[in-house]
């Protein structure tokens, strides 16, 4: 079955900080691949995606993503974290067909805290 | 703004005692989805409809049902809650004019339910 890991659990960094976020997911055939955030209290929102072409994608607010087949992994960057950036990311993979093929696959979540 | 509603936000029940959860949408997208995010856990798939056409998840417990009456509305029904169906319950919503693989979802601020 397909799923979708993300390594740590809780991030505390300092504000200007580098952020890296883990993603890895199980499935050998072609993917499409999703970071979305959750800022506190509010809904679940897409930060980037990637479909096809460059492996590097940029999404909103400065977040970044790189995809690397080889690896199985999608990880989340940004150079330089706000305090505003305090927020939950989840990392989901879209890899059905057929009736399922817009079924997304969620990994547990990452906790962004940053320090001011 | 077009977006994605759900009422209540937050819902108390009984261990047994039948409840629904409401969303809506005013993007007249054809796809809705409904997830249960239990705390510490990655939004899992119950189903979703493609128009009127209902997709089940393979291992959602026969005691979730929904219905769609029109394309605005979607409504989720737990015929006897337990106390572990207690859980955020996210609607979300895509239109599948690039592919269903292809599209972002758009989630609404979830409904917290609670089984005493």
């Amino acid at each position: 079955a397909q799923s979708v890991s993300q390594h740590n659990h809780h991030v505390i960094l300092s504000e200007a900080a580098s952020l890296e976020l883990g993603c890895n997911y199980s499935y050998g055939g072609t993917v499409n691949l999703f970071w979305y955030v959750q800022y506190p209290g509010q809904h679940l929102q897409l930060l980037l995606k990637y479909f096809s072409g460059d492996p590097l994608v940029k999404g909103i607010k400065g977040f970044e993503a790189e995809f690397i087949k080889s690896k199985f992994s999608f990880n989340l960057r940004k150079p330089s974290v706000q305090w505003s950036d305090t927020a939950e990311y989840f990392c989901a993979v879209n890899a059905g067909y057929g009736g399922s093929q817009g079924n997304l696959i969620f990994g547990k979540g990452t906790k962004l805290s940053v320090k001011p | 703004d077009a977006m994605v509603i759900q009422n209540p936000r937050y819902q108390v029940t009984q261990f047994g005692k039948p409840v629904t959860l409401s969303c809506s949408q005013t993007l007249n997208h054809n796809v809705m989805y409904w997830y249960q995010q239990k705390s510490s856990q990655a939004p899992k798939l119950l189903f979703h409809y493609y128009d009127k056409d209902f997709n089940n998840e393979a291992d959602t417990p026969d005691n979730f049902q929904s219905r769609r009456p029109n394309t605005s509305f979607c409504f989720l029904d737990i015929r006897s809650p337990g106390l572990g169906d207690a859980a955020m319950y996210l609607c979300a919503t895509s239109s599948p004019k690039q592919g269903l693989r292809n599209n972002e979802q758009f989630f609404g601020p979830g409904t917290r339910l609670t089984v005493l």
